[in-house]
This record gives C-alpha cells, sequence and structure tokens, in this order.
C-alpha cells in the first residue's frame, strides 16, 4: 500500500511558467514531510520538514505547504537551474524511517 | 570535511560475488540507512541503525547484511550479489534536534552485477 503518492510523475515548464507539485499521504500519525531535490547522479538534498496542517516554508523560489492529506511545492518563475527530481517522504508516527514517493522530475526550459 | 561519504563510487561485479559497500558520516549523527533507488520504485529502505550495534529491517532486506560497530561507519554486505540487486545505493544519516529527524544523503555507489 503506498503512502506517499507524487503527482505528476513528470512536469516540463518554460522559464518563468509557475507551477505545483503534489505530495498525497497516508499515515496514521504525521511526525513529519520531507522535501528533498536530486540532481542526475547525485545523492538527495534536504529542502524542507512541514509538521502539521497550515505550515509554510519557503526557500528562493520555492514555497512547500501542507494540509491534512497532502502537501505542495510551488515554483515560481522557475529558471533552468530548478531542474530536478523533487522527493516526498513521510515520517510515521512511532517510525524512525522515512518513507518516500517516487518523485516529479521537473524540466525548466529556457 | 564534515559530511557523509560513500565508497566505492562504481562498482561492476559478477553474479555471486560477496560485495561491501561503505558508508562514513563525520556529524555524529545516531541513524543511519541505507537505501536503494530503482527506476519506478523511487528509494527503498533497505536496512537502518540507530546507534552503534543496533540494526533493524528495512522494506527490502533479504540478501543485504548490515553492520555498525562504530557510530561513523555503517558497510552494508551483498552476501551473494544477484542481477536483481544491480541499483544506486544511498546512505544518509540524522539525528534528532527538537522533533526534527531530516535525512542527510550521501552521493551514492552505483553498483552492476553482471
Amino acid at each position: 500500500e503506498d503512502q506517499v503518492t507524487q503527482s505528476p510523475e513528470a512536469l516540463r515548464l518554460q522559464e518563468g511558467e509557475s507551477s505545483s507539485l503534489n505530495c498525497s499521504y497516508t499515515v496514521s500519525g504525521l511526525r513529519g514531510l520531507f522535501w528533498y531535490r536530486q540532481d542526475p547522479g547525485k545523492g538527495p538534498e534536504f529542502l524542507f520538514t512541514l509538521y502539521s496542517a497550515g505550515e509554510e516554508k519557503e526557500k528562493e523560489r520555492l514555497k512547500a505547504t501542507l494540509t491534512k492529506k497532502e502537501s505542495f511545492l510551488h515554483i515560481t518563475a522557475p529558471k533552468p537551474e530548478d531542474s530536478a527530481t523533487y522527493l516526498c517522504a513521510v515520517r510515521d508516527s512511532g517510525n524512525t524511517p522515512l518513507v518516500f514517493g517516487k518523485g516529479t522530475r521537473l524540466s525548466v526550459i529556457a | 570535511d564534515a559530511g557523509i561519504t560513500q565508497s566505492p563510487r562504481y562498482k561492476i561485479t559478477e553474479t555471486g560475488r560477496q560485495v561491501t559497500l561503505m558508508c562514513h558520516q563525520t556529524w555524529s549523527h545516531s541513524y543511519m540507512f541505507w537505501y536503494r533507488q530503482d527506476l519506478g520504485h523511487g528509494l527503498r529502505l533497505i536496512y537502518y541503525s540507530a546507534a552503534a550495534d543496533i540494526t533493524d529491517k528495512g522494506e527490502v532486506s533479504d540478501g543485504y547484511v548490515v553492520s555498525r560497530s562504530k557510530t561513523e561507519n555503517f558497510p552494508l554486505t551483498l552476501e551473494s550479489a544477484t542481477r536483481s540487486q544491480t541499483s544506486v545505493y544511498f546512505c544518509a544519516s540524522s539525528d534528532r534536534r527538537g522533533r526534527s529527524y531530516e535525512q542527510y544523503f550521501g552521493p551514492g555507489t552505483r553498483l552492476t552485477v553482471t
């Protein structure tokens, strides 16, 4: 049973075209929702942690939000260097390991 | 430099051979993890460790062995490699700061089993 589902699988944007990536989750007691960025041939790089519905975090052109069932990663006026795979993960109540979604592969075209 | 390192970065081995992938972190983090990443599956947990001499199985632990005699090292051994173990392997570490458990990843080891 999938606990974390990311959509879309792939997204192609023009430079400056804002959009959102979705991460929906089903866990009994959320202890944290994590966003990572992964460049080809590299390990995932930590971006944000969100803990409760209504929480928001920002970093440059990225803004992550959280509801009781899903999280969005909003990308405002993206640049080609934002091209990467974005991974979402959750930590369930009582469990230490994170459960990852399969990621969204973002391509930003100049 | 502080951080998490993996070695080797690339490895080609034959079916049936034993292979050990190394992971070393300099942050003194309590937790360490091993994942494999395959197309269509994303990151899947193999094993994790909460402290030296404490290890637990993850989702895909069959065919793998781990040990953790020192906090900073967490080697992963494939006892008898199979083609299905061809993958990219990532090591990660984390520590508790308040309620935070974010994991920090190494650069990965690309393993090919022929």
